[in-house]
């Protein structure tokens, strides 16, 4: 199967700071990555995916980069807002399989 | 267009005893997935289904039940409720398993006493 590590476990950044968590995968068959978004009490929401034939993927202040040499792919928020605050899951898909990593709690700090 | 509604929103169990955990999506997804997720914890695959008829085994599947007879419906089965499956449930549904993001439900928040 897939496994899919990610780190930091939890981020604490002031606002107006950058965040970046980083995820690795160990199969080089991986193909698709999304990450999602979960907010206390919510849901977890997509808010942003690439595909293995792109290396970077951009939406107002999030961008996904991906690696796939080194298997490994980044979610970046730049100026960060304290709305930002949630946990976030990257997840890597292959064959007929997605695998979750374990959730980075980001706290924005006001 | 809903989504992919989750009811009920909460419940409380009694050790032993049974119930269901309904799921639906409107958005012609062919498939369907049930997680739980424990404090502090990701989330856990219990089962799957890519189509109506068709349904497989996740990672946590022992204690559930799924069946799928319609693309619409996804209900998760406990067939004897243990206090280990105290957790909060997510439905998620996309038109493929691989190949799309997910759209979770607002999740069912169970506690087995």
């Amino acid at each position: 199967g897939e496994n899919v590590e990610q780190h930091p476990s939890t981020l604490s950044v002031q606002e107006g700071d950058s965040a970046v968590i980083k995820c690795t995968y160990s199969d080089s068959a991986s193909n698709y990555f999304p990450w999602y978004k979960q907010e206390l009490g919510k849901r977890p929401q997509l808010i942003i995916d690439i595909r293995s034939n792109v290396g970077e993927k951009k939406d107002q202040r999030i961008a996904v980069t991906l690696n796939k040499t080194a298997k490994h792919f980044s979610l970046h928020i730049t100026e960060t807002q304290p709305e930002d605050s949630a946990v976030y899951f990257c997840a890597a898909s292959h064959n007929n399989d997605m695998r979750f990593g374990a959730g980075t709690r980001l706290t924005v700090k006001p | 267009n809903a989504g992919v509604t989750q009811t009920p929103k909460f419940q409380v169990l009694k050790t032993g005893q049974s119930m269901t955990l309904q799921c639906a999506q409107d958005m012609n997804h062919e498939y369907m997935s049930w997680y739980r997720q424990d404090p502090g914890m990701g989330l856990r695959l219990i089962h799957y289904s890519v189509g109506a008829g068709i349904t497989d085994q996740g990672e946590v599947p022992n204690g559930y039940n799924v069946s799928r007879s319609t693309t619409e419906d996804f209900p998760l089965r406990l067939l004897s409720a243990a206090p280990s499956q105290t957790s909060v449930y997510f439905c998620a549904s996309s038109y493929s398993r691989t190949n799309y993001g997910y759209t979770f439900g607002s999740g069912t928040r169970l506690t087995v006493v």
